[in-house]
């Protein structure tokens, strides 16, 4: 089955810290690769794409089809990048869509 | 450009009635989304339409809960009767294509209390 995983429900660092939140995916075929963002109350959306390989602000993150993960990372937190963050793999197959993990909450303290 | 409209944005009910959300997406997009967001959860997908027709909606409880996209632009979400456990946010995202990119549009949500 199709399956993503965040282990880490909550992940707390400090101001100027390296951040990575985790992420592996079971997928079959050749997911494409998403991190979803919810701020504050601001709605969902989309930080990175695998495909892009870009930085968004200063988020990378690597797809690793050995270990299957697609980890988020960032080398220096700041403090607005506290948010609820999502993985999604994108089924690349005849029936698109998005599978959802259940989100890693970042808490950045100053 | 606007963004994907949703309304109600909070809504109160008793267990047993009924409750409708409504959802317009970004102009130009095919595809519309309901998603059921429960506290600590990711986004479940309820249903999927491209255009006025229904993709996929294997998720969808269709004893109780029922959507449709008539013109192909604006879409409702009805869930009758509600449980408790129907209470969440829900979702509504559109895409351009069939979400080829990946990149959905979401709305604010509409919380849903079922007390």
């Amino acid at each position: 089955a199709q399956r993503v995983t965040q282990p880490e429900k909550l992940l707390s660092v400090f101001k100027g810290a390296p951040v990575e939140l985790k992420c592996n995916y079971s997928y079959s075929g050749s997911p494409e690769l998403f991190w979803y963002v919810q701020y504050s109350r601001q709605r969902l959306q989309l930080l990175l794409r695998h495909i892009s390989r870009e930085s968004i602000k200063g988020f990378t993150a690597d797809l690793n089809k050995g270990e299957t993960s697609f980890h988020l990372k960032k080398p220096f937190a700041q403090e607005e990048d506290s948010a609820m963050y999502y993985c999604a793999p994108h089924n690349a197959g005849n029936n698109r869509k998005l599978i959802w993990g259940l989100g890693t909450s970042l808490a950045v303290n100053p | 450009e606007a963004g994907v409209a949703q309304s109600p944005r909070y809504k109160i009910i008793e267990k047993r009635q009924s409750v409708a959300f409504w959802c317009n997406p970004i102009s130009g997009h095919a595809t519309l989304y309901w998603y059921q967001q429960i506290l600590g959860q990711g986004p479940k997908l309820l249903i999927q339409f491209q255009n006025n027709g229904v993709v996929d909606d294997s998720q969808l409880p269709k004893d109780r809960f029922s959507a449709e996209r008539l013109k192909g632009v604006d879409s409702t979400l009805k869930i009758q009767p509600a449980k408790l456990e129907d209470s969440a946010v829900y979702l509504c995202a559109s895409s351009f294509g069939q979400g080829i990119t990946g990149e959905l549009f979401f709305g604010e949500g509409s919380r849903l209390t079922v007390l």
